[in-house]
């Protein structure tokens, strides 16, 4: 993989519902993989950053899991609220690069 | 942590004319990006922002289409010169902060539209 590929590209659930995205990046140089969420008009907010094979962080009603032998990261919510709607970007850092490297991202829509 | 500021936060331009987006940090920072999103796809770096010297074109960007300046620490500013309806895109300072400079923060972003 060369490069950050996320999917899907757009999610609808309805509120209450658990959901997860999915990031696949280039195993190979691996530093750190980042999570953030972005609403429309405000600036993207880091929610994770990990760097260990089978990392595992969480922050209230969201997880992220990372298998970087594989080159891929899971993102989890958990009884999605309608203030969850955003997207969802992942982005790898590698080895001898100062600058990360986006997936298109996730947009996540939960309905009331 | 850093709070990063933008100017303008839209703007609608007509083609054929250039725009000078301004990013302010509230602290003084080793390393400044700049980005974009055009409709659709991922954020694509175009440039590190070096202070006192020229910045660092990623492939496909080059210095006359988007002249970057960084006179100090804390802010730097991006034109986009010559501008077509393909240079619609949201533009994104970012910078790199943090213990082994592991944590990057955005700024809210300037939202342009080429007609």
């Amino acid at each position: 993989i060369l490069n950050v590929e996320q999917s899907p590209q757009s999610l609808h659930v309805q509120e209450g519902d658990s959901t997860n995205f999915t990031c696949s990046f280039p195993s190979s140089n691996f530093y750190a993989l980042h999570w953030y969420r972005w609403e429309t008009a405000k600036s993207p907010e880091a929610l994770f950053v990990m760097t260990l094979n089978g990392d595992e962080k969480k922050k209230g009603r969201i997880s992220a899991t990372l298998n970087t032998k594989e080159g891929y990261s899971y993102l989890y919510i958990k009884g999605s609220q309608p203030e969850d709607s955003a997207t969802y970007l992942c982005a790898s850092l590698n080895t001898g690069r100062r600058a990360l490297t986006f997936g298109s991202g996730t947009r996540l829509q939960v309905q009331p | 942590s850093a709070v990063i500021s933008q100017k303008p936060s839209r703007d609608i331009c007509q083609r054929g004319t250039s725009l000078t987006i301004q990013c302010q940090v509230d602290s003084q920072v080793t390393m400044m990006f700049w980005y974009r999103q055009q409709p659709g796809q991922s954020l694509t770096l175009i440039a590190t922002a070096n202070q006192g010297s020229e910045a660092t074109y990623e492939s496909g960007f080059v210095i006359d289409k988007f002249p970057i300046s960084r006179p100090n620490l804390t802010f730097s500013t991006l034109t986009v010169s010559n501008m077509s309806p393909e240079d619609s895109s949201i533009y994104l300072c970012s910078v790199v902060t943090g213990t082994g400079g592991n944590e990057q923060f955005f700024g809210p972003g300037t939202r342009l539209t080429v007609l």
